[in-house]
């Protein structure tokens, strides 16, 4: 089974600019979350998709960041303008339809972004 | 109330010792509660997990103990191996059976020396 897809691996950008990543889940995964892990920290959660809706956007900072999830399978996050405390890995999860363990969550590789 | 604190930072244990690392919670709406490995450069993967009605759960040489009373939770590595070296996150998650969300703690770096 392929594991979750994530695109570019690493980017770097200016501040004030922008850019967006790309996820593509596990297949049959009907949740989808994306997650921000800023180095030496946990990740922390920032949206959580249901197929293609939103379940939970509390922690998205929705003043610049926007995420989305056309179809129920792939999703983009995007940040617009991006600032230097931006700067984090940012990760893509999924998990199995309901009847599985709400906790077990297939994490990507994850997007590495440097903010300059 | 969603904060799961974690420690160590860091913890550095000799090839055969017993790797430690401890966890409190305070929200008692949590209803599992995962621990999860990470290697440098790849995404964080389930390790063992356990439900608060139950004291203990073993997987081979990983153990978690759970205290419910005093909200806190532990992973225990035996027989640390050098391939053990990673960074251990412990989570509670909330949401039931439909809607899994995860709060995880600040991270362990565990380095095994041979």
């Amino acid at each position: 089974e392929a594991g979750v897809a994530q695109s570019p691996r690493y980017k770097i950008i200016e501040k004030r600019q922008s850019v967006a990543f790309w996820c593509n889940p596990i297949s049959g995964h009907a949740t989808l979350y994306w997650y921000q892990q800023i180095l030496g920290q946990g990740p922390k959660l920032l949206i959580q998709f249901q197929n293609n809706g939103v379940v939970d956007d509390s922690q998205l900072p929705k003043d610049r960041f926007s995420a989305e999830r056309l179809k129920g399978v792939d999703s983009t996050l995007k940040i617009q303008p991006a600032k230097l405390e931006d700067s984090a890995v940012y990760l893509c999860a999924s998990r199995p339809p309901p009847g599985t363990p709400s906790y077990e969550q297939y994490f990507g590789p994850g997007t590495r972004l440097t903010v300059t | 109330q969603q904060q799961v604190k974690q420690s160590p930072q860091s913890l550095i244990v000799q090839k055969g010792g017993i790797s430690i690392i401890n966890c409190a919670y305070e929200n008692t709406a949590f209803d599992y509660f995962p621990w999860y490995q990470q290697f440098p450069g790849k995404g964080p993967a389930l390790l063992i997990a356990i439900r608060p009605d139950v004291s203990e759960k073993k997987e081979g040489r990983f153990t978690i103990s759970f205290n419910k009373s005093a909200k806190q939770f532990s992973l225990h590595i035996m027989d640390s191996q050098p391939g053990d070296s990673a960074t251990y996150f412990c989570a509670a998650n909330a949401g039931g059976t439909s809607y899994g969300k995860l709060t995880f703690g600040q991270g362990t770096i565990l380095t095994v020396h041979p």
